[in-house]
């Protein structure tokens, strides 16, 4: 069965400091990859997410991520945070094929100090 | 389109009883599936339902329980209630189940806070 590392399990940062949360996984086959954020008090939100292709993605609000299939990696990154980054984030991983369930990392939770 | 809703939002129980909770997903999604989030655990995965059917199990107890119905929600019951069940349940949907590129996006809904005391 697959597994998620997430070994950041709290990380503070300055703004305008730049972000990288660490996600990687086990797994030998293809894999979706996916990062999640919940911000205070609102729905787990999917972020960005690796399907195919390019394996640098972009998402929602100047995040991005890549995906290093060599190391088993899907790190999440952000060149400048804000304030309103401040979240917690879940990297998640589903196999392509069998039919297995999403399995996420037990979650980074991001303060970023104004 | 409205999203995925779940109720109750809040729920008090008390040890020993039981306790069903309801998921009604995005219109035209089949697929439901259900973790129990807590502080330090991050999601843990209990059930995905789609056609009415469970797909895939997580590993908890016997005491928790599933179903999903032909227009798609889905309930989730805890029997026998423990301490240890205290925690946020949330409920997502997809549009779809099975092999391929691309299947798994999944919307989740407010969850459900459970306090077992």
């Amino acid at each position: 069965a697959q597994s998620v590392s997430q070994h950041n399990h709290h990380v503070i940062l300055s703004e305008a400091a730049s972000l990288e949360l660490g996600c990687n996984y086990s797994y030998g086959g293809t894999v979706n990859l996916f990062w999640y954020v919940q911000y205070p008090g609102q729905h787990l939100q999917l972020l960005l997410k690796y399907f195919s292709g390019d394996p640098l993605v972009k998402g929602i609000k100047g995040f991005e991520a890549e995906f290093i299939k060599s190391k088993f990696s899907f790190n999440l990154r952000k060149p400048s945070v804000q304030w309103s980054d401040t979240a917690e984030y879940f990297c998640a991983v589903r196999p392509v094929f069998g039919n297995e369930k999403l399995t996420f990392g037990t979650g980074t939770r991001l303060t970023i100090i104004p | 389109k409205a999203g995925v809703t779940q109720t109750p939002r809040y729920l008090i129980k008390t040890r020993g009883q039981q306790v069903t909770l309801s998921c009604s997903p995005i219109s035209g999604h089949r697929s439901v599936s259900w973790y129990q989030q807590t502080p330090g655990q991050g999601l843990q995965f209990l059930f995905e339902y789609f056609s009415e059917t469970q797909r895939n199990k997580g590993n908890f107890p016997g005491r928790f329980s599933g179903r999903q119905f032909s227009n798609s929600r889905s309930e989730m019951n805890v029997s026998t209630l423990e301490l240890g069940d205290s925690a946020l349940y949330l409920c997502a949907s997809s549009s779809a189940f099975g092999a391929g590129v691309g299947s798994y996006e999944q919307y989740f809904g407010p969850g459900t806070r459970l306090t077992v005391t």
